[in-house]
């Protein structure tokens, strides 16, 4: 069964600096992989996704994630955050097929932005 | 562009008394997906529906929850009797297919719900 890891439970930056938010997960077959934030009460919104291709993706308001197979791994990057990136990070992964499997999200790593 | 409307956004009931959540997805998005949402865990997939039919409810303990979305457009979602362990944050989302590749799903802001 698939699974996701985010290590991380709580995280603190200091505005302007860099940000890498770890996921790891457990998947037998090429997954797809997404990251979602989530603002305090808001809904979750798509950060970036990976299917295929360049393990680099980019996405909006900044972040990045690069796909490791060997580590089982799609960390979540920011060169410098901004007070607004406080908020809740998930990392998701699905079946890399058109398979209506249910995508399985990670318990979360909450960000917090100090001045 | 419209986005989920979920109603209400804040319930507080008793155990053992009844519920339901309202979704509004965005026009025209076939595919209509619930989560919940327990605190300090990420979402869970409840039911999906492809239209007005069930795609996975593999995860909606129906012996107390239930869904429907009638018309293909808005869904909404009972619990009856509500447990305490129900006190969560439900989440609808909307997207046009069901396809992870080729489409986004949206989300709504959720109902939080507290069982006391």
């Amino acid at each position: 069964a698939q699974s996701v890891t985010q290590p991380d439970i709580h995280i603190t930056v200091s505005e302007g600096a860099s940000l890498e938010l770890r996921c790891n997960y457990s998947y037998g077959a090429t997954p797809y992989l997404f990251w979602y934030v989530q603002s305090p009460g808001q809904g979750l919104q798509l950060l970036l996704k990976y299917f295929s291709g360049d393990t680099l993706v980019q996405g909006i308001k900044g972040f990045e994630a690069e796909f490791k197979r060997s580590q089982s791994s799609f960390n979540l990057r920011k060169p410098s955050v901004h007070w607004s990136d406080a908020a809740e990070y998930f990392c998701a992964v699905g079946p890399g097929n058109s398979g209506n499997t249910p995508l399985v999200f990670g318990k979360g790593t909450r960000l917090s932005v100090i001045a | 562009e419209a986005g989920v409307a979920q109603s209400p956004r804040y319930k507080i009931i008793e155990k053992r008394q009844s519920v339901a959540f309202w979704c509004n997805p965005i026009s025209g998005h076939a595919t209509l997906y619930w989560y919940q949402q327990i605190l300090g865990q990420g979402p869970k997939l409840l039911i999906q529906f492809q239209n007005n039919g069930v795609v996975d409810d593999s995860q909606l303990p129906k012996d107390r929850f239930s869904a429907e979305r009638l018309k293909g457009v808005d869904s909404t979602l009972k619990i009856q009797p509500a447990k305490l362990e129900d006190s969560a944050v439900y989440l609808c989302a909307s997207s046009l297919f069901h396809s992870y590749r080729n489409t986004e799903a949206f989300f709504g802001q959720g109902t939080r719900l507290t069982v006391v």
